[in-house]
């Protein structure tokens, strides 16, 4: 079983549409949470972090974590055709010697139509 | 255009061969991260250097090996290559150093694409 479970889609919405992606995992360790978005043929970029849990916004994007369930998601408000790629979420320890270590889910291939 | 560059772009070359892979860090950053992305695996973390040290190792095999220069650019070398092996590998930076439950976000290359035949 991977430590980080994220359904790889794809997933399809209109323009307008409320998007929501999920990942899951087993490690209790991991403190730390990310979501990257990568485009076609591009390397992942940072969209945002958060620390155990709790949500983050940042303008049409929320991130929650809910360490109970070992669960975390991604919201799109208002998504965009532009909003159209990979998102992959990706989860740290807080210690231990993997100081850059990051376990990253499969990825959740998205894409909006106008 | 996140400042990483990785050469070559694109690499094809046959099972048993050896290939060395480059990446030249952003301007100052220290740390330098090597990712492993397949269709079948996702992306998965190689190996990180700090400053020309290794700080932390992921399940990388031991046909791999790393290496970060004095002038910060790294090399990643895969031998005896095989099918498997196709995959593109990605380069990423970070500026500060690693330091115990801190998170930087690490700029990612655009990669090297390697198809092994």
């Amino acid at each position: 079983q991977k430590e980080v479970e994220q359904d790889p889609g794809p997933l399809s919405v209109p323009e307008g549409a409320i998007v929501s992606l999920n990942c899951t995992y087993s490690n209790s360790a991991f403190q730390y949470f990310m979501w990257y978005r990568q485009y076609s043929r591009k390397g992942p970029e940072l969209l945002m972090y958060t620390y155990s849990s709790g949500n983050k916004e940042d303008g049409r994007f929320t991130a929650q974590v809910d360490k109970s369930s070992k669960y975390i998601s991604l919201f799109i408000r208002d998504s965009q055709p532009s909003d159209s790629a990979t998102y992959l979420c990706a989860m740290k320890n807080a210690g231990g010697t993997s100081y850059g270590k990051l376990t990253f889910g499969q990825g959740t291939i998205l894409t909006v139509h106008p | 255009d996140s400042g990483v560059t990785q050469t070559p772009k694109h690499l094809i070359t046959a099972t048993g061969q050896r290939v060395t892979l480059r990446c030249s860090p952003r301007s100052g950053d220290l740390s330098v991260y090597w990712y492993q992305q397949s269709l079948d695996q996702g992306l998965q973390f190689l190996i990180q250097y700090y400053n020309g040290e290794e700080r932390a190792k992921g399940n990388i095999l031991e046909r791999f090996s790393a290496q970060q220069f004095p002038d910060l650019h790294s090399e990643l070398n895969l031998s005896s290559l095989e099918l498997g092996d196709s995959a593109l590998y990605f380069c990423a930076s970070s500026p500060q150093v690693p330091v115990q439950g801190a998170v930087y976000e690490q700029y990612f290359g655009p990669g090297t694409r390697l198809t092994v035949t």
